[in-house]
C-alpha cells in the first residue's frame, strides 16, 4: 500500500520565524511531489512541486526532495500568521496520495 | 478561469439514505477525481476518471458507492446506502499540465457530508 506519512503536529512557530515540515513515502516509483496548503474548512491549494533531488525555492517556500531516503520537506521562512494553515504533502505515482497533513501555528 | 464546480456543498441524511454529488470540472480538464476527506485526515482517492473512463475506482466501496462520467464532463458521485463512517468532505478536482508540465490538481470547494 502506497503510504506518505507526515507528523501531525501541530506545529507552533513564532512570526518571522523558519517552519520546518517533514514528510516520507514508500512508493519508490513516485517521480513527483507536492505541498499543498489547507485552510480550516477549505479545500487543498497547492504551493509547491517538486520532482528532482535538491532543493526548489519559490518566494518564503523551498522544497527538498531526497529520493534515495524517500524523504520530502518544506521551509517556510518568515513564517506569518497567516501560513497558520494544514499542509498537506502528496506523492504521485498513478495518482495522488497524501499524508494526512501537518498543522501549522504561526503566532503573532 | 471558472473553477471546479461542486453541488450541494453541505447534506445532512440519516443512515440507510442515499444522497448524490455533482461535479462540473474546469473546461477542457480530461482528468476527474473524486477524494473523501475525514476530520483531521488527508484526501484518500475514491475514483479517477479520464474522459469518461474510470483510471482507478481500487479504493471505492462498489456495494455502496458509484460514480459515472457519462460525457467526459460532469461527474455525479452516488452512495446507497449511507453509513455513519461516511461523514466526510467529498472532493472533486480536475488535472492540468503546468508551465513546467507538471499536473496540477484543482479541488472544489467540496460537499460536506453528516450521516446521523
Amino acid at each position: 500500500q502506497k503510504e506518505v506519512e507526515q507528523n501531525s503536529g501541530p506545529l507552533s512557530v513564532p512570526e518571522g520565524a523558519i517552519a520546518s515540515l517533514n514528510c516520507t513515502y514508500s512508493d519508490r516509483v513516485s517521480q513527483s511531489f507536492f505541498w499543498y496548503r489547507q485552510y480550516s474548512g477549505k479545500s487543498p491549494e497547492l504551493i509547491m512541486s517538486i520532482y528532482s533531488n535538491g532543493d526548489k525555492e519559490d518566494g518564503r517556500f523551498t522544497a527538498q526532495l531526497n529520493k534515495a531516503s524517500q524523504y520530502v520537506s518544506l521551509l517556510i521562512r518568515d513564517s506569518q500568521p497567516s501560513d497558520s494553515a494544514t499542509y498537506l504533502c502528496a506523492s504521485l505515482s498513478a495518482a495522488l496520495t497524501f499524508g494526512k497533513g501537518t498543522m501549522l501555528l504561526v503566532s503573532p | 478561469e471558472a473553477g471546479v464546480a461542486q453541488s450541494p456543498r453541505y447534506k445532512i441524511i440519516e443512515k440507510r439514505q442515499s444522497v448524490a454529488f455533482w461535479c462540473n470540472p474546469i473546461s477542457g480538464h480530461a482528468t476527474l477525481y473524486w477524494y473523501q476527506q475525514i476530520l483531521g485526515q488527508g484526501p484518500k482517492l475514491l475514483i479517477q476518471f479520464q474522459n469518461n473512463g474510470v483510471v482507478d475506482d481500487s479504493q471505492l466501496p462498489k456495494d455502496r458507492f458509484s460514480a459515472e462520467r457519462l460525457k467526459g464532463v460532469d461527474s455525479t458521485l452516488k452512495i446507497q446506502p449511507a453509513k455513519l463512517e461516511d461523514s466526510a468532505v467529498y472532493l472533486c478536482a480536475s488535472e492540468s499540465q503546468g508551465a513546467s508540465g507538471a499536473n496540477v490538481l484543482t479541488f472544489g470547494a467540496g460537499s460536506r457530508l453528516t450521516v446521523l
